[in-house]
């Protein structure tokens, strides 16, 4: 089956700690996207990467990093810079590297920092 | 800024009505808009995608409309049945200028009461 997949889907780290989520894709999109998503507040972009070894900042890129090393593979990583790095990140990715795209979502990892 | 609105913010109606979700955005320089699906602790599904050229799209039951003059988008659920419960988000992809990702809205939390 093609998709997104996204783990792990539940991950608890301790303050201080940097910690990279994962995203692989196997849909031959060029496009890939992290979205962070809180309560009661709508998704922000935090990085996205069009083609390999190419990606930029988004909105709120302060305390995360990215590697597209390759086209499948999106990791991020939540480092002890990240103030508030509780909650539920998503990725995503397009098949273009134009906006005219629909975005696929995958199931997102949970984020749990004390 | 380009910033993304949703009324109501939650909505309870009985099994087989007709409904209407609203979505408007503040800047009218968007090349797309797609409304999602997110069940809780699920990852987005998207339901249907609209160009800035295109005045309305269907799937099913759903049916989304866009006039971008005005900043506003509808998704109308035709015969809603308890399966639709979920929040339903809305996204425009922004054309002009800054970050190449997508602006949310807080969603539209449905409850479809059997």
């Amino acid at each position: 089956d093609g998709g997104i997949t996204q783990s792990p889907k539940y991950l608890f780290r301790k303050e201080g700690q940097n910690v990279t989520l994962s995203c692989e894709q196997n849909l031959n999109h060029d496009a890939m996207y992290w979205y962070r998503q809180d309560p009661g507040q709508g998704l922000r972009l935090i990085y996205y990467s069009q083609i390999v070894n190419d990606f930029q900042k988004g909105d709120i890129a302060e305390g995360y990093s990215v590697s597209r090393e390759k086209k499948e593979s999106f990791p991020l990583t939540v480092t002890s810079a990240q103030k508030n790095p509780t909650a539920f990140y998503l990725c995503a990715s397009s098949i273009g590297q134009g906006p005219w795209y629909e975005q696929y979502f995958g199931p997102g990892t949970r984020l749990t920092v004390t | 800024k380009q910033e993304v609105t949703q009324i109501p913010a939650a909505l309870s109606v009985p099994e087989g009505e007709n409904l209407v979700l609203n979505c408007s955005f503040t800047d009218s320089a968007i090349y797309n808009l797609q409304w999602f699906r997110q069940d809780p602790g699920k990852g987005l599904t998207s339901l249907l995608l609209i160009q800035s050229s295109q005045r309305e799209q269907t799937s099913g039951r759903l049916n989304a409309s866009l006039d971008k003059s005005s900043g506003r988008s509808t998704l109308y659920i035709a015969a809603s049945q308890p399966g639709d419960s979920a929040t339903y988000l809305c996204a425009v992809r922004y054309s002009g200028g800054g970050a190449d990702g997508l602006t949310f809205g807080k969603g539209t939390h449905l409850i479809i009461q059997p």
